[in-house]
């Protein structure tokens, strides 16, 4: 069966500092690929989706996203850090285009002053 | 304002009881989902409905049973809960499902929900 793994359950960075939000699946043939975010309170938001072409996808906030179909990964970048990013964060798969998603157990991001 | 919306935003409930969840989306979509999300546990599908028919149910025990009156509104009715069911209930919809294009999912802010 398809899963996501996001083995990072808590991250915590300073302010200002970058990040990296790991994220890998498993399955054979590439899939619809998407973060979102969960603040507080909140529902989902997407931040960024992969479904083909360049590699590199970019978001909202200043988030980017690098699919690596070497190793099945779709990590989630963002060059500076700002408090407000403190959330939790899903990686997420559509493996047959059918609008139907796995999700990863998300990551917690703690911003330290 | 994401489009979603549901109510209540938290609910108790004893295990004898019956409540109802309701969402509503606003942005003219035609497939509408519900999820849960339990705690160390990924969010796990529970049905899936477009244009008003089910067309996926993933194995959801008979006490949650949803409802779909219009494409605007979904509903998940509750009774006889186990304190397990305790979780985040979250609503999502779509343009469509599937297709020639991608449909992205909007996600409401959720019910709580805690059964005692």
């Amino acid at each position: 069966a398809q899963s996501v793994t996001q083995p990072d359950i808590h991250i915590t960075v300073s302010e200002g500092a970058s990040l990296e939000l790991r994220c890998n699946y498993s399955y054979g043939a590439t899939p619809y690929l998407f973060w979102y975010v969960q603040s507080p309170g909140q529902g989902l938001q997407l931040l960024l989706k992969y479904f083909s072409g360049d590699t590199l996808v970019q978001g909202i906030k200043g988030f980017e996203a690098e699919f690596k179909r070497s190793q099945s990964s779709f990590n989630l970048r963002k060059p500076s850090v700002h408090w407000s990013d403190a959330a939790e964060y899903f990686c997420a798969v559509d493996l047959s285009g059918y609008s139907t998603l796995t999700f990863g157990k998300g990551t917690m991001l703690l911003v330290s002053p | 304002e994401t489009g979603v919306t549901q109510t209540p935003r938290h609910l108790v409930m004893g295990m004898t009881n019956k409540k109802s969840l309701k969402c509503e989306q606003h942005l003219g979509h035609n497939a509408m989902y519900w999820y849960k999300q339990s705690a160390k546990k990924p969010l796990e599908l529970m049905f899936v409905y477009s244009l008003e028919e089910r067309v996926e149910n993933n194995s959801v025990p008979s006490r949650f049973s949803p409802e779909c009156p219009n494409s605007s509104h979904l509903f998940l009715h509750l009774h006889t809960l186990q304190p397990e069911d305790s979780a985040l209930y979250l609503c999502a919809s779509s343009q469509d499902l599937g297709s020639r294009s991608y449909n992205e999912q909007f996600f409401g802010p959720g019910t709580r929900l805690t059964v005692l």
